[in-house]
């Protein structure tokens, strides 16, 4: 079955650092892959989405590009906030699978200032 | 925005008892909502689909007769579990998307950990 994979937390970083947070996903057909985040205390929030190959989403400074050929979607920003502190989860749904979405384990990412 | 509300965000039960979640859908109508479950530093796994007037479909080895899903109004799904035992602890969460939207929409509610003695 399908199934996504995102590198463990959690981690750690000053503000304005450079973040990346590795997904991997396998999947039959062409999933489209989302990135959430949950704030504490908070439900989860769709970050950004790209709904084909080679599409980049991007969302509040986060991007993330869909690379079929290395089945990957790692988010990425450039300077990070105490603010963007939260868990985040890589994710996927086949139009096939209907409404469900696959999620990753989830990334902890705290920002010091 | 679209808002999902889910109540109690906390619930500690003794073992035997039911307890019973609730997600409404403040401000959009949602014919099809979910129902997840997330172990501790572990991802969220889908339990059931609920669509509004007819019966939730289960995920594979989830007890249908255990967590009972309704979905009785477009703004309304909830979550029993029955008989509850300490191994059921864990972190509840819904989502739902929009009548009429793609089935990728899903806006979540915040959760409820539930603690069975």
């Amino acid at each position: 079955g399908d199934s996504v994979t995102q590198m463990e937390g959690p981690v750690t970083l000053s503000e304005e650092a450079f973040l990346t947070i590795n997904c991997t996903y396998t999947a039959t057909g062409y999933p489209s892959l989302f990135w959430y985040v949950q704030y504490p205390g908070e439900g989860l929030q769709l970050l950004l989405k790209a709904t084909k190959a080679d599409d980049k989403g991007s969302n509040k400074g986060f991007e993330a590009t869909y690379r079929k050929e290395t089945t990957s979607f790692h988010l990425e920003k450039g300077s990070v906030q105490v603010s963007d502190s939260a868990v985040y989860f890589c994710a996927l749904t086949q139009g096939a699978a209907g409404n469900k979405l696959t999620f990753g384990g989830g990334t902890r990412v705290l920002v010091k200032p | 925005g679209a808002v999902v509300s889910q109540h109690p965000s906390w619930v500690i039960c003794k073992s035997g008892t039911s307890v019973k979640i609730e997600c409404r859908s403040l401000d959009f109508q949602a014919t099809t909502m979910f129902w997840y479950r997330q172990f501790p530093k572990q991802s969220l796994m889908l339990m059931a689909t609920s669509n509004e007037g007819s019966k939730a479909t289960y995920e594979q080895g989830v007890e249908k007769d255990k967590f009972l899903i309704n979905h009785a109004s477009l703004t309304l799904s909830t979550l029993t579990v029955t008989s509850a035992h300490p191994e059921d602890s864990s972190f509840y969460i819904c989502s739902a998307t929009p009548t009429g939207q793609g089935g990728h929409i899903q806006y979540f509610g915040a959760g409820t950990r539930l603690s069975v003695l």
